[in-house]
């Protein structure tokens, strides 16, 4: 089984939807969790953390579910530069800074 | 801005060849990372150096080393390359004192082709 998995998509939504994008992962002992963004044909990048509490930053929400071991990322109206591959993210507890990346889930945004 | 930068964009080596993927970072980070990324199986971890000359297997190394002589450089070494080893290679790096993100910062990448 995978550390971490993701529906790889495509999801293809129009402008202005919202669309929403789950994780789960397989260690309980996951301390932090991330989502990051690639660009096609690009490097990742950090989009932004995820905290048991729910996080928003503008468009794009996170939340994590502990007992269940998975991640959300929602994205409220969706522009064309929303498209992009959306890769999941977790560290292990006394992991430092090594991180573990999901296979991705690419988001296709239409006219 | 953070930035690493990678040797070459596009390489194309001859099976057995040994191949050198150079990447170099101007943040002073301590950690320094190397990945490959191929379709369906996402980006996964070959080695990682928490410091100069220091150097941590990650979950595939096989058929790879690293040396990091310099704290700002961090080499990946295919000693003999196959066929099988044609992907994209990222680097990246990270702050030790990186808390609570652990945020990495790749490099454009370099596409090889191994033939």
């Amino acid at each position: 089984r995978k550390e971490v998995e993701q529906d790889p998509g495509p999801f293809n939504v129009p402008e202005g939807a919202t669309v929403a994008f789950n994780c789960t992962y397989s260690n309980s002992a996951s301390q932090s969790f991330f989502w990051y963004r690639q660009d096609c044909r690009k490097e990742p990048k950090l989009l932004m953390s995820v905290y048991s509490s729910g996080n928003e930053d503008g468009r794009f929400t996170a939340q994590l579910n502990r007992a269940s071991q998975y991640i959300s990322l929602l994205i409220r109206d969706s522009k064309l530069s929303d498209s992009a591959t959306y890769l999941c993210v977790v560290t292990l507890t006394g992991g430092g800074n090594k991180l573990t990346f999901g296979t991705g889930t690419q988001l296709k945004v239409e006219l | 801005d953070v930035k690493v930068t990678q040797s070459s964009r596009y390489l194309v080596k001859r099976t057995g060849e040994k191949v050198f993927l150079e990447c170099v970072q101007d943040m002073d980070h301590e950690n320094m990372f190397w990945y490959r990324q191929d379709p369906g199986l996402g980006l996964r971890l070959i080695y990682f150096s928490y410091d100069v000359k220091m150097k941590e297997k990650g979950d595939i190394p096989e058929g790879y080393s690293v040396s990091r002589e310099k704290k700002e450089r961090f080499s990946l070494i295919l000693e003999s390359a196959s066929t099988n080893q044609t992907s994209m290679y990222l680097c990246a790096s990270s702050s030790h004192y990186g808390y609570p993100t652990y945020e990495q910062y790749f490099g454009p990448g370099t596409r090889l082709t191994v033939t």
